[in-house]
C-alpha cells in the first residue's frame, strides 16, 4: 500500500531539454512535499520542496508543481544537464504528534544524454 | 562540518550474528532517523529520535533497536541478523522545527549483506 508513487522507474532525456518527473500520493493529510536526489554510493540530498498551501516553487533550473486536487506533483528540470543524471525520490510529510515523518516513493532514475 | 557520518560503509554478516551501525552528526540537530532502502524501493523509516533519550518506532522497526544517549550519536543495533535485513541503511538528521517540516540531511549509507 504505497502512499507515494513514482510510476516511472526511469527517464532518459537529451541535454538541454526539459526533464519532467512525476509523483502521485494518496494521503490527503500530507502537508509538505520534497524531492531528493541520489547519486550512486551516496546518501540522498535535498533538492527542492513545496508546502501544500502553494502550487509552485522554483529554484534555479528546478521547479516543483503541486496539484492538490489531483494529488499529483511534478519536478521540472530546465535545461537538463548530464550532471543531473541521478535517482530522484519524491517524499511526502505529515506533521503529527510533535514530529514529522517522510514517506518516500521508489524513485525515478534520470539519465541526461550529452 | 562533516555533516552526517556512518560507519562502516560495507559489512557482511552471517545469519544470527549481531552488529551496530554507527551514525553521528555534528550539526547539533535534534532529530535523527534510520532508514533502509531495498533494491528498487524507496526509503523506509526504521526508527527515529526527537532528542537525546527519546526514540520511537518507524514503519519497519522489527529486528532493530536504537538508543540516543547524546545529541550527536544514534546507533542502530541489529540482533540475530536475517537475510531479510540485507539492505542499504541510511542515517539522517534534521533540526526538528516545531510545527513544520524541515530538511533531512543524509549520511552516505551502510551496505549490509546477511548470508
Amino acid at each position: 500500500d504505497q502512499q507515494v508513487k513514482q510510476n516511472s522507474p526511469s527517464l532518459s532525456v537529451q541535454e538541454g531539454r526539459i526533464s519532467i518527473l512525476n509523483c502521485d500520493y494518496t494521503n490527503s493529510m500530507f502537508d509538505y512535499f520534497l524531492w531528493y536526489k541520489k547519486y550512486p554510493a551516496e546518501g540522498p540530498t535535498f533538492l527542492i520542496s513545496i508546502s501544500s498551501i502553494k502550487d509552485k516553487n522554483e529554484d534555479g533550473r528546478f521547479t516543483v508543481f503541486l496539484n492538490k486536487s489531483a494529488k499529483h506533483l511534478s519536478l521540472h528540470i530546465v535545461p537538463s544537464q548530464p550532471g543531473d543524471s541521478a535517482v530522484y525520490f519524491c517524499a511526502a510529510s505529515e506533521y503529527q504528534g510533535g514530529s514529522e515523518k517522510l514517506v518516500f516513493g521508489k524513485g525515478t532514475k534520470l539519465t541526461v544524454n550529452p | 562540518n562533516a555533516g552526517v557520518t556512518q560507519t562502516p560503509k560495507f559489512r557482511i554478516l552471517k545469519i544470527g550474528q549481531s552488529m551496530t551501525l554507527q551514525c553521528a552528526q555534528d550539526m547539533n540537530h535534534n532529530y535523527m532517523y534510520w532508514y533502509r532502502q531495498d533494491p528498487g524501493m524507496g526509503l523506509k523509516l526504521i526508527y527515529y529520535s526527537v532528542g537525546a533519550g527519546i526514540t520511537d518506532k518507524g514503519e519497519v522497526p522489527n529486528g532493530y533497536n536504537v538508543s540516543r544517549s547524546t545529541t550527536e550519536d544514534f546507533p542502530l543495533r541489529l540482533e540475530l541478523a536475517a537475510p531479510s535485513q540485507t539492505s542499504v541503511y541510511f542515517c539522517a538528521s534534521s533540526y526538528g522545527l516545531s510545527g513544520s517540516t524541515d530538511t533531512q540531511y543524509f549520511g552516505p549509507g551502510t551496505r549490509l549483506t546477511v548470508l
